[in-house]
């Protein structure tokens, strides 16, 4: 299976901790993009990368959060000193632009709970 | 006003009949239009995409655009109850490469 894949599946935190998550994007594609959606919302943009840099973040972005794509391939989103308003489902999505307009994959999620 | 907005539903059709559903987008810049289909508990998966005036056909699914009223619409005929899910709609702004998307239609098909 060569899709977008994410990992862990489903965290549980205690309030204050920190979490890490990880997405693969599909191998050929250069952009990755993150969301968040809570439940009954439609996905909501929090940053995205291009190759290695990181182009645009969402105001939903607060200084907790950090995102990475250090080689242009995986990403790692952070959240630091989690709260409960952190749990929800974080969807990585990756697209590939070559004069299209790129239409985005979505992984599996990582669900978050935050105690 | 919310950017693309869409009836939450839930939106009831039985079997057999086409499941009609609608978006709206407040960017007249916007270039890209999607929609998605959402199983409980797991993630979007693309089922469509329009980027020209008019309609787009794919075996039971026909996505319309009318950048003139701003108005998106997803038709599925022949509705089965596998097509039982949310459906969001999502837009691509003007000069943005984010999503922007509404916060779903729930369909049920009811056998």
């Amino acid at each position: 299976d060569t899709g977008v894949s994410q990992d862990p599946r489903h965290k549980i935190t205690k309030r204050g901790q920190n979490v890490t998550f990880r997405c693969d994007p599909i191998s050929e594609h250069n952009r990755l993009y993150w969301y968040r959606q809570t439940l009954g919302q439609g996905p909501e943009f929090l940053t995205y990368f291009q190759n290695e840099a990181q182009l645009e973040k969402s105001r939903l972005l607060s200084d907790r959060f950090s995102a990475e794509r250090p080689k242009g391939s995986f990403s790692t989103l952070e959240i630091q000193r989690t709260e409960q308003g952190d749990s929800a489902m974080y969807l990585c999505a990756s697209s590939f632009l070559a004069g299209g307009l790129g239409e985005q994959f979505f992984g599996p999620g990582t669900r978050l709970t935050v105690l | 006003q919310k950017e693309v907005e869409q009836n939450s539903g839930p939106l009831s059709v039985p079997e057999g009949a086409i499941a009609s559903l609608n978006c709206t987008y407040s960017d007249r810049g916007s270039q890209s239009f999607f929609w998605y289909r959402q199983y409980s508990g797991k993630s979007p998966e693309l089922i469509m995409f329009i980027y020209s005036n008019g309609d787009k056909e794919d075996g039971r699914f026909t996505a319309q655009l009318n950048k003139a009223s701003q108005y998106v619409s997803l038709l599925i005929r022949d509705s089965q109850p596998s097509d039982s899910a949310t459906y969001l709609c999502a837009v691509n702004g003007q000069g943005a490469q984010k999503l922007v998307f509404g916060q779903g239609t729930r369909l049920t098909i009811n056998p």
